[in-house]
């Protein structure tokens, strides 16, 4: 059983449409964090997200990207106007206190966005 | 901030030969260095990890990595590589703020 579940597995949209990315952490942790690879490329990082903010983001997350945590349990990661070059898959990743403190994030298994 | 090169983009050993997957960290102070192997359409599943003390660590599936300071290197060996470890491996270096970074990755093929 994954430590943490993704939902939509698979989404397809349409340039321009607002998506949302789902991350459900099986236990109750902190730290969140949001990744993607596009196809046969490195994994890039997005974000880190700790006790309800944003800890860390990289260049990539600009304004068209949010993430929060609405009820305490979703971790979502929201695009608000897709581009093509969104298209990638998305992982959501959580650690249990940082990762300088146990080096290891728990991987979902990754929703694939498609953007055309 | 800190980054990771995998100069191997890929690698192809026959089924029972050592393997060397190669990575090299840039980072100001002692990182904390990772290996992850991503199986096809799988996520990322982590093989060990390096944080300080003995510089040759043993993960899972009998892999191995030796980090060498004066190198900047952290590579993953292997003395027998089976057929189930082809996937694709990435590198990964973590230093004190809340972020991870992955190296491109090496695709290694296991030929029979």
């Amino acid at each position: 059983e994954p430590e943490v579940t993704q939902t939509p597995s698979h989404q397809v949209t349409q340039m321009g449409q607002e998506v949302i990315l789902r991350c459900v952490p099986i236990s109750n942790h902190l730290y969140f964090y949001w990744y993607r690879q596009i196809l046969g490329q490195k994994v890039e990082f997005l974000v880190s997200f700790y006790n309800n903010e944003i800890s860390e983001k990289s260049e990539i997350f600009d304004d068209q990207f949010s993430v929060e945590r609405p009820d305490g349990s979703n971790f979502t990661l929201k695009i608000r106007s897709t581009k093509l070059e969104d298209s990638a898959m998305y992982f959501c990743a959580r650690g249990t206190s940082g990762v300088a403190n146990t080096g290891e994030l728990f991987f979902g298994e990754g929703s694939r966005l498609t953007v055309l | 901030a800190q980054s990771v090169t995998q100069p191997d983009i890929h690698i192809t050993v026959s089924e029972g030969a050592s393997l060397e997957l190669r990575c090299n960290y840039s980072y100001g102070a002692t990182p904390y260095l990772f290996w992850y192997v991503q199986s096809p359409g799988q996520g990322l599943q982590l093989l060990l990890k390096y944080f300080s003390g003995d510089t040759l660590v043993q993960g899972i599936k009998g892999f191995e990595a030796e980090f060498k300071r004066s190198q900047s290197s952290f590579n993953l060996r292997k003395p027998s590589v089976h057929w189930s470890d082809a996937a694709e491996y990435f590198c990964a270096v973590a230093g004190g703020n809340n972020d991870m970074r992955f190296g491109a990755g090496t695709r290694l093929t296991v030929k029979p």
